[in-house]
């Protein structure tokens, strides 16, 4: 199994209610952000993208907010359902290049 | 689509033994990443390859690792000798960019989970 290791920050939210997830940054030449979803025993998948050029992105149910000023990305999620309960990453790179540097993850649980 | 196909999902080996995990791209990308995620040291980038070739291995550990894209629809990573340190899960992720440096969305595979015992 899993080796002891970090405990995830955990944000638990009513279904329904609305998520916000937050993550700083330190690199202030990181210039594309990422977010991505990742449930128990599965890879990591995209859910929306950044460049520094924008400050807020919208999917489906969800938006990305960019805060060059305080190097700060949040993810929010409207009517957090069941199926969102996941491990959130974000992810940064600097110069648009390839190397993504992931944070730590929060958990997301959904109460029903 | 299949998405990225991983295999195997599951490996459980002796301590000194090869380990050879193996990475099938979404058709039609250029990039393929390798990651490793722990607990302790979360997703780390090993190797990245674009068009085939090796642009950046500085993530790989050691000399035991080792990493080939023979070709646009196949990738291998080989352990060897494999030691407990080396447990972990395993990612291949594939994308389609516009040129070697730059960023794009990366496609996950279920990652093979690896056991050294």
């Amino acid at each position: 199994g899993e080796s002891v290791g970090l405990h995830l920050p955990t944000l638990s939210v009513q279904e329904g209610d609305n998520s916000i997830i937050n993550c700083a940054y330190s690199n202030s030449a990181s210039d594309y952000f990422i977010w991505y979803k990742q449930e128990s025993g599965k890879g990591p998948q995209f859910i929306i993208d950044i460049r520094s050029n924008m400050d807020k992105r919208q999917g489906q149910r969800v938006t990305v907010l960019l805060n060059k000023t305080v190097k700060h990305l949040s993810l929010q999620i409207a009517a957090t359902q069941p199926g969102d309960s996941a491990v959130y990453f974000c992810a940064e790179s600097e110069d648009s290049s390839y190397k993504l540097i992931f944070g730590s993850g929060t958990r997301l649980l959904v109460r029903p | 689509d299949a998405g990225v196909i991983q295999s195997p999902r599951h490996e459980v080996t002796e301590m000194g033994q090869e380990v050879t995990l193996r990475c099938k791209p979404i058709s039609g990308h250029n990039s393929l990443f390798w990651y490793r995620q722990t607990m302790m040291r979360g997703l780390e980038l090993l190797i990245y390859f674009n068009n085939n070739v090796p642009i950046d291995d500085s993530g790989m550990p050691e000399d035991r690792f080792s990493a080939k894209m023979p070709n646009a629809s196949f990738s291998t990573l080989k352990i060897q000798p494999s030691e407990p340190r080396d447990s972990a899960v395993y990612f291949c992720a594939s994308s389609l960019s516009g040129g070697p440096l730059l960023a794009y969305e990366q496609y996950f595979g279920p990652g093979t989970r690896l056991t050294v015992t």
